[in-house]
């Protein structure tokens, strides 16, 4: 069962340029994380955002979460060519409710 | 420091062979995971241990099996019922099913 979806699939923009990739989700939930996974390597947690949050930051980052339309967004500002990555978003509810449930992922490819 | 480790890092199976990966974990969790991701198809939930000796199916447990006898451990059989095993292989834990999940490096399974 997949409950996030990501948008757009896959992103390329040169250095300097800010990233904005999206998520969609079904059921109500308690929280979305953000993960990021480099090549060939495991998911590094990203952010956190609770359903009673609207927006958080972190560093270049910044997540909102709109929980009436089941979306949330994260923006990577001023990006590097060392954000390349895929970024997957991450919800707490699967049908148990008992382990995250994570997207297909957007594929962030940054040029110098 | 604290972490999470699988290995092999790579690992070749024969038609018919049952493998196992192996997965440790020092941070104290009583929650550990594995997922399997393929190409586009993002993390799918093989298996999830929220407390030592018990473990639930995921869901695409099929052709799987785990067991959880101690804290710091959660390895993952491959069996030969398993018909399309080939994919890459991702471990994670977490204080709780809700928290923030690490995850270990991967464990890339080729059938050859």
């Amino acid at each position: 069962s997949q409950q996030g979806e990501e948008d757009p699939q896959a992103l390329s923009i040169q250095e300097g340029e800010n990233a904005t990739m999206n998520c969609s989700y079904k059921t109500s939930i308690n929280n979305l994380q953000w993960y990021r996974q480099n090549s060939g390597r495991g998911l590094v947690h990203l952010i956190l955002i609770r359903s009673n949050e609207r927006e958080k930051h972190s560093g270049r980052l910044r997540v909102t979460l709109d929980t009436s339309k089941k979306s949330s967004s994260l923006l990577i500002t001023a990006s590097r060519a060392a954000d390349t990555a895929s970024y997957f978003c991450a919800t707490d509810f699967n049908q148990a409710g008992t382990a995250l449930i994570f997207g297909k992922g957007t594929t962030l490819s940054v040029s110098s | 420091d604290g972490g999470i480790t699988q290995s092999p890092k790579y690992l070749f199976r024969k038609e018919g062979q049952n493998v196992t990966l192996s997965c440790e974990q020092n941070l104290n969790h009583d929650a550990m995971y594995w997922y399997r991701q393929d190409p586009g198809q993002g993390l799918r939930l093989i298996y999830y241990s929220q407390i030592v000796n018990d473990f639930q199916k995921g869901d695409i447990a099929e052709g799987y099996s785990v067991s959880r006898e101690k804290k710091e451990s959660f390895p993952l059989t491959v069996t030969s019922a398993q018909k399309n095993p080939t994919a890459f292989y991702l471990c994670a834990s977490s204080s709780g099913p809700r928290g923030v999940y690490t995850f270990g490096s991967g464990t890339r399974l080729t059938v050859v």
